[in-house]
């Protein structure tokens, strides 16, 4: 069955210091990826997507994720966390299953950012 | 700017009730999906509507319903029959069937009186 895992539920780092967000997906063909942030009491916003090509993709706040299929990972980081990224963080795996556009969520992890 | 809007934010359930969350898109898009949040447990989907007059059950349709009369507007029921309501519910949106990111609104939060 197709599952997404994210093994940290909390992280803290101080402000300046770099980031790496673990994930890790169960799926047996090539995934379409995705990582939200949420802040509290908000909905989900995009931080980047991977669909193919180049494994290395940009996104949005300076944040970047590296797919690697022989691992099964698609960690995001940032070199300089800022107070301002502190909020809940989800990996995503996408499919196409049914007839439709599916997206199974890990259970996200939660960053805290000391000043 | 385009968007999706759920109302209300936060909503009080009695028991035996019914409740109607609303969720209303002008990103055209054709397909659309509400979650359920619990803490520790990331999103879990209930329903989902590709098309206009067409929707689907989720991983955990029981005690909701849905409609889906325009391509606008995506309401969610919570039925009685609904037993743990209390949650963080959240509407979703994408352009069609392929897969493109969902684009999310900013929630609504379900409690028991």
């Amino acid at each position: 069955a197709q599952s997404v895992t994210q093994p940290d539920i909390h992280i803290t780092v101080s402000e300046g210091a770099s980031l790496e967000l673990r994930c890790n997906y169960s799926y047996g063909a090539t995934p379409y990826l995705f990582w939200y942030v949420q802040s509290p009491g908000q909905g989900l916003q995009l931080l980047l997507k991977y669909f193919s090509g180049d494994t290395l993709v940009q996104g949005i706040k300076g944040f970047e994720a590296e797919f690697k299929r022989s691992q099964s990972s698609f960690n995001l980081r940032k070199p300089s966390v800022h107070w301002s990224d502190a909020a809940e963080y989800f990996c995503a795996v996408g499919m196409f299953s049914g007839g439709y556009n599916k997206l199974i969520f890990g259970a996200g992890t939660r960053l805290a950012v000391h000043p | 700017d385009g968007g999706i809007t759920q109302s209300p934010k936060y909503l009080f359930r009695k028991e035996g009730q019914n409740v109607t969350l609303s969720c209303e898109q002008n990103l055209n898009h054709d397909a659309m999906y509400w979650y359920r949040q619990d803490p520790g447990q990331g999103l879990r989907l209930i329903y989902y509507s590709q098309i206009v007059n067409d929707f689907q059950k989720g991983d955990i349709a029981e005690g909701y319903s849905v409609s889906r009369e325009k391509k606008e507007s995506f309401p969610l029921t919570v039925t009685s029959a609904q037993k743990n309501p209390t949650a963080f519910y959240l509407c979703a949106s994408s352009l069609g069937a392929g897969p493109e990111p969902q684009h999310f609104g900013d929630g609504t939060r379900l409690s028991i009186l």
